[in-house]
């Protein structure tokens, strides 16, 4: 088992629809969470960081956390053509050590 | 400066050569990493540095590969007798000034293809 999993998609929404990505880790020990999106062929860009259980909203990002079934999710709302691309989830394992997934690759349609 | 960067963007390295990779983190950034990627998969951990001290380096795949960061600031990958395998992009992150677990912001990456 990974020790963080996420559907490899495509995940194709419509122009305008709330885009869900979806993410389980395995380290229950997890404290930090964070929601990356890497455009083809260029390098991770931080979106959002969520520490606590519950939901983060920043604009049109809202990451939710639910340490007790391990699992983290960001949802896009209004989701644009420019948000397509690949979303990484990571999760610190220990202290220090960013623990990605393989990431969702988003498709928004026009 | 205003970004983590990274030299140089494009490296084609012939089987058996070394290579050196460099990273310039954001001034005043504690921590450094280094992580792999290989296409269509997320970034692996190689290595991490605090200051010029490397606290972590189980990440590296085999002992052809070697990382220094002598003055705390600037980082080297080097990579000896360089295999096929070893084709991946190389990205360098660095975090907050005072270290920890906080968000990681990353350079542009170097694409080594090893021939």
């Amino acid at each position: 088992q990974k020790e963080v999993e996420q559907n490899s998609g495509p995940l194709s929404v419509p122009e305008g629809a709330i885009a869900s990505l979806n993410c389980t880790y395995s380290d229950r020990g997890s404290q930090s969470f964070f929601w990356y999106r890497q455009y083809s062929g260029k390098s991770p860009e931080l979106i959002m960081f969520i520490y606590s259980n519950g939901d983060k909203e920043d604009g049109r990002f809202t990451a939710q956390l639910n340490k007790a079934s391990q699992y983290v999710s960001l949802l896009i709302r209004d989701s644009q053509p420019s948000d397509s691309a690949t979303y990484l989830c990571a999760v610190i394992s220990g202290t220090y050590k960013y623990i990605f997934g393989t990431g969702t690759r988003l498709k928004v349609l026009a | 400066g205003a970004g983590v960067s990274q030299s140089p963007r494009y490296k084609v390295a012939k089987r058996g050569q070394d290579v050196a990779l460099r990273c310039d983190p954001i001034s005043g950034h504690v921590s450094l990493f280094w992580y792999q990627q290989a296409l269509g998969q997320g970034p692996e951990f190689l290595t991490y540095f605090q200051n010029e001290a490397q606290l972590d380096k189980s990440g590296l795949p085999s002992d052809r590969f070697f990382a220094e960061r002598p003055e705390g600031s600037v980082s080297t990958l080097k990579i000896q007798r360089t295999q096929q395998e070893d084709s991946a992009v190389y990205l360098c992150a660095s975090t907050h000034p005072s270290g920890g677990t906080y968000e990681q912001y990353f350079g542009p990456g170097t694409r080594l293809t090893v021939t």
